[in-house]
């Protein structure tokens, strides 16, 4: 267990709707990380928060977007969801320095039907 | 620009005979890091490692081991002894030192154990 939790687990939807994905970092990580990994595109870097501000964007889509909150959790939002958003979304966090390693959650599987 | 690759995209071994795992990277910060992780069928990722450019001693954990060459941008991942309980996806990724501290994955090398 990574410390890190994620909900829900699974998700199924129709094209066109919006979902929230739901992370808590390990106790005492102030980064938190969004990554997508699809069969197409692998695992991808999607967003980084740090204290509640965004410090790096990647691969990610207009009609996704995340927060952090005062008490560390994350959320990420996915809107007018397209099949090709199907996709196993993971969170990860970790402290800031030193490069520490990034501890992943168990994922949350989106599937946009 | 970051890129990892993992050419072997799919290994089968029978248990307990030895398995490299090849990751080779392309960076170019002076400083960075790599990571493997491990991702079994259960579907998390679990970190395994982590080594910045500036160490280039191979390490040892159990029946794992790493070899970091900097010269080949290489870091490859040995397991010794397998067993079926390593079967699983790993891969290899790469972080800057400034800036974000994204990862980037390679597309990672899934792992056959047969009994």
């Amino acid at each position: 267990d990574s410390g890190v939790t994620q909900t829900p687990k699974h998700l199924i939807t129709a094209t066109g709707q919006r979902v929230t994905l739901r992370c808590s970092p390990r106790s005492g990580d102030l980064s938190v990380y969004w990554y997508q990994q699809s069969l197409d595109q692998g695992l991808q870097f999607l967003i980084q928060y740090y204290n509640g501000e965004e410090r790096a964007k990647g691969n990610i889509l207009e009609r996704f977007s995340a927060q952090q909150f005062p008490d560390l959790h994350s959320e990420l939002n996915l809107s007018s969801l397209e099949l090709g958003d199907s996709a196993l979304y993971f969170c990860a966090s970790s402290v800031i320095g030193e490069l520490a390693p990034q501890y992943f959650g168990p994922g949350t599987r989106l599937t946009v039907l | 620009a970051q890129k990892v690759t993992q050419a072997q995209t799919e290994i089968s071994v029978v248990e307990k005979e030895d398995v490299t795992l090849d990751c080779v990277y392309e960076t170019r910060d002076t400083t960075y890091y790599l990571f493997w992780y491990k991702q079994p069928p259960s579907g998390e990722l679990v970190f395994l490692i982590r080594r910045n450019s500036f160490d280039e001693q191979n390490e040892i954990s159990g029946r794992y081991s790493w070899n970091f060459q900097k010269s080949t941008s290489s870091f490859n991942f040995t397991i010794t002894a397998s067993q079926v309980v390593d079967s699983a996806v790993y891969f290899c990724a790469l972080s800057g030192f400034q800036g974000a501290q994204k990862l980037v994955f390679g597309q990672g090398t899934r792992l056959t154990i047969n009994p």
